[in-house]
């Protein structure tokens, strides 16, 4: 039962292939992202949804394109895959900052989807 | 422009010592600073955070401190343990209410029995 789950784990491709990374989370929580690993570990937001809403969308090329189907599903499709593309992508979910108390806004991340381009 | 910073890619410690992995960042909008533990092959795990309007926090072996005048916050961790042996990543919080993290590039903990 894991709380972020991303499919696939790694996937291997050729130069100018549409691939899609797909993540669920069970925790019940609203919000969701997709992060980039780089070659040089830095960890960058790329798209948040809030309830099936883009908020965030980080410079990313428009062949990256995010579809949250409901609040549990947020996947991450790419066109034309380029070299540059090869990275580790983390889906994470978390609850939304609500008013009253102390909420840190919690990441919950997945395993990680490997993609490497060929 | 990278606003969360860990200088150090590395630190080797020895079982039962004290580690000190530290994190500096540039926008003081940020409202919270989290810890994050990452192992091999898989996702970033929570591990300790704080509130800008706090200057430490403790839980077990793990303190985070907080710097606000010199932008600066550090993560104690005694005593080390070789599973504490993982990329321990800095993350800020913006306080825009999108909830969204920044982090730093990471520190790779080695604690040696």
């Amino acid at each position: 039962d894991t709380a972020v789950s991303q499919t696939p784990k790694y996937l291997v491709t050729q130069m100018g292939n549409d691939k899609s990374i797909k993540c669920e989370q069970n925790l019940g929580h609203d919000t969701m992202y997709w992060y980039k690993q780089d070659s040089k570990k830095f960890l960058k937001i790329m798209f948040s949804y809030n309830n099936k809403e883009l908020i965030i969308n980080e410079t990313v090329p428009n062949r990256f394109s995010p579809k949250s189907p409901d609040k549990a599903h947020l996947n991450l499709h790419i066109n034309s895959l380029e070299l540059g593309d090869s990275a580790v992508y983390f889906c994470a979910s978390s609850q939304p900052l609500g008013r009253g108390g102390e909420n840190t806004g919690e990441l919950f991340f997945g395993e990680g989807s490997r993609l490497t381009v060929l | 422009d990278q606003q969360v910073k860990q200088n150090s890619p590395s630190l080797s410690v020895q079982e039962g010592r004290i580690s000190i992995l530290n994190c500096d960042y540039t926008n003081s909008m940020f409202d919270y600073f989290l810890w994050y533990k990452k192992y091999p092959a898989e996702g970033p795990t929570f591990l300790i955070s704080i509130s800008s309007i706090k200057d430490k926090n403790e839980d077990g072996r793990f303190t985070v401190f907080l710097n606000k005048s010199a932008k600066h916050l550090s993560l104690h961790i005694v005593p080390s343990q070789p599973g504490d042996s993982a990329v321990y990543f800095c993350a800020a919080r913006h306080a825009d209410n999108t909830g969204k993290l920044i982090f730093g590039q990471g520190t790779t903990l080695q604690v040696k029995p």
